[in-house]
């Protein structure tokens, strides 16, 4: 079975600097796709940014970049510039494409962006 | 084009009760998929519905049921509800699902006393 492990519960970062969000993962399927995903404290998840398992670059989408090392089977988010609206949980997610396609999620990191 | 909404927002029931939560879809998007979130275990994936029919399920007891309707709204029900049941309830939807983006309602938080 697939398994999703965040490290870190919390981490804090100053206004405008960038902050890296550890993410691994264990599978043995050689298809799968990792997501990660914003929480406000008002429940919504919010998709951040996407990443195949046989994606030759890392994917990035606007201030956000994800550090995809499939050796160490690692996929880190990066958030560049924080901002205040960006204090929240994020979650990392898995799924196996070539499988039934049901998502495990990490236990999440809460981000706490100050001015 | 409107997202994800979900009815009620907040839920007050207390332990035998069952309940029905609502979420309907973006325009278009024929999976819906559930979740349970809680602090003690997290996001757990409930079941996927597509085009009316149950395509995948988690590790749920009988009490957690859904359904979809053709204009891909979908229910989830809870029957004999227990304390554990207590959890902010999510749903998602994408087009047909598989390794698609899947979009989040803000969720119903249930509360059962």
């Amino acid at each position: 079975a697939q398994k999703i492990t965040q490290t870190q519960p919390g981490m804090f970062v100053q206004e405008k600097e960038a902050v890296t969000l550890d993410c691994t993962y264990d599978t043995s399927d050689p298809s799968y796709g990792l997501f990660w995903y914003k929480q406000p404290s008002s429940g919504e998840m919010i998709f951040l940014i996407y990443q195949g398992s046989y994606d030759q670059q890392n994917a990035t989408e606007g201030r956000y970049s994800l550090n995809f090392q499939k050796a160490r089977k690692s996929a880190n988010l990066v958030i560049s510039a924080s901002q205040l609206g960006d204090s929240a949980m994020y979650f990392c997610a898995m799924i196996l494409t070539g499988g039934s396609y049901i998502p495990t999620f990490g236990r999440g990191t809460s981000l706490i962006v100050h001015p | 084009k409107a997202g994800v909404t979900q009815t009620p927002r907040y839920l007050i029931k207390t332990r035998g009760q069952q309940v029905t939560l609502s979420c309907s879809p973006i325009s278009g998007h024929r999976s819906v998929s559930w979740y349970q979130q809680t602090p003690g275990q997290g996001l757990q994936f409930l079941f996927e519905y597509f085009s009316e029919t149950q395509r995948n399920k988690g590790n749920f007891p009988g009490r957690f049921s859904g359904r979809q309707f053709s204009n891909s709204r979908s229910e989830m029900n809870v029957s004999t509800l227990e304390l554990g049941d207590s959890a902010l309830y999510l749903c998602a939807s994408s087009l047909v699902g598989g390794e698609e983006t899947q979009y989040f309602g803000p969720g119903t938080r249930l509360l059962v006393l």
